[in-house]
């Protein structure tokens, strides 16, 4: 079947460290994958998106990575602080286009003092 | 407005009920998406808007659910017949495209149902 997975196991780190969040898919070919950040009681809000050409995509602290032979993306903090904490979630457009996007479950990242 | 307006905020209803959520997109954003959130799972897609096209209706439930948007602007979900598994919270998102992916979804705060 067609789906997406992430750890639903809360991640939890120390201040500081980098905290890496995974992100696989099957029996996708998307052309883009986006990584959205929510708080408890709120809407997810939008991070970064990195597209099936590029590797690598930085914007300030956060790194994501794309492998579509592995069909997995990687998304890194670093210097890692307590306000980073809340669920991370990645989503893909399964039409390659750019229609819908699908979500998976997302992964609760919670960084202590 | 600044952002996606979702109203209410929360809603408790009786089962067998009907109800309407609303969702006013950001002005400009010709595209405009429903999903719900069950209490810890992801988002599951519901429906999609994309200016003067037939909606995609492809993640709707089933019959007792349907959306409508009105002069590509506003768009009002209901859910008729209230079930409590139709508990959940309902995000509505806009973008703007043909800008393409690269600014994502802006979501509302959600809509929380409670069917008693």
């Amino acid at each position: 079947s067609q789906k997406i997975e992430q750890n639903s196991e809360a991640l939890n780190i120390q201040e500081g460290k980098t905290a890496t969040l995974t992100c696989n898919y099957t029996n996708y070919s998307p052309a883009y994958l986006q990584w959205y950040r929510q708080d408890p009681g709120r809407g997810p809000v939008f991070l970064l998106l990195i597209r099936e050409n590029e590797k690598e995509k930085r914007k300030e602290r956060l790194k994501v990575t794309f492998d579509t032979t592995l069909k997995q993306s990687l998304f890194h903090i670093t210097a890692s602080q307590p306000a980073d904490s809340a669920t991370y979630l990645c989503a893909l457009d399964p039409s390659g286009g750019y229609n819908k996007l699908i979500f998976g479950a997302g992964t609760r990242l919670a960084v202590h003092p | 407005g600044a952002g996606v307006s979702q109203s209410p905020s929360n809603k408790v209803t009786e089962k067998g009920k009907d109800v309407e959520l609303r969702c006013d997109p950001i002005s400009g954003h010709t595209a405009l998406y429903w999903y719900r959130q069950s209490l810890g799972q992801g988002l599951e897609f519901l429906i999609y808007f994309q200016g003067n096209s037939a909606p995609d209706k492809s993640g709707l439930p089933s019959d007792r659910f349907s959306a409508e948007r009105t002069g590509g602007s506003v768009s009002t979900l209901t859910i008729q017949r209230t079930q409590q598994e139709d508990s959940a919270v309902y995000l509505c998102a806009s973008s703007l495209t043909p800008g393409g992916p690269d600014y994502g979804y802006t979501f509302g705060s959600g809509t929380r149902l409670t069917v008693v």
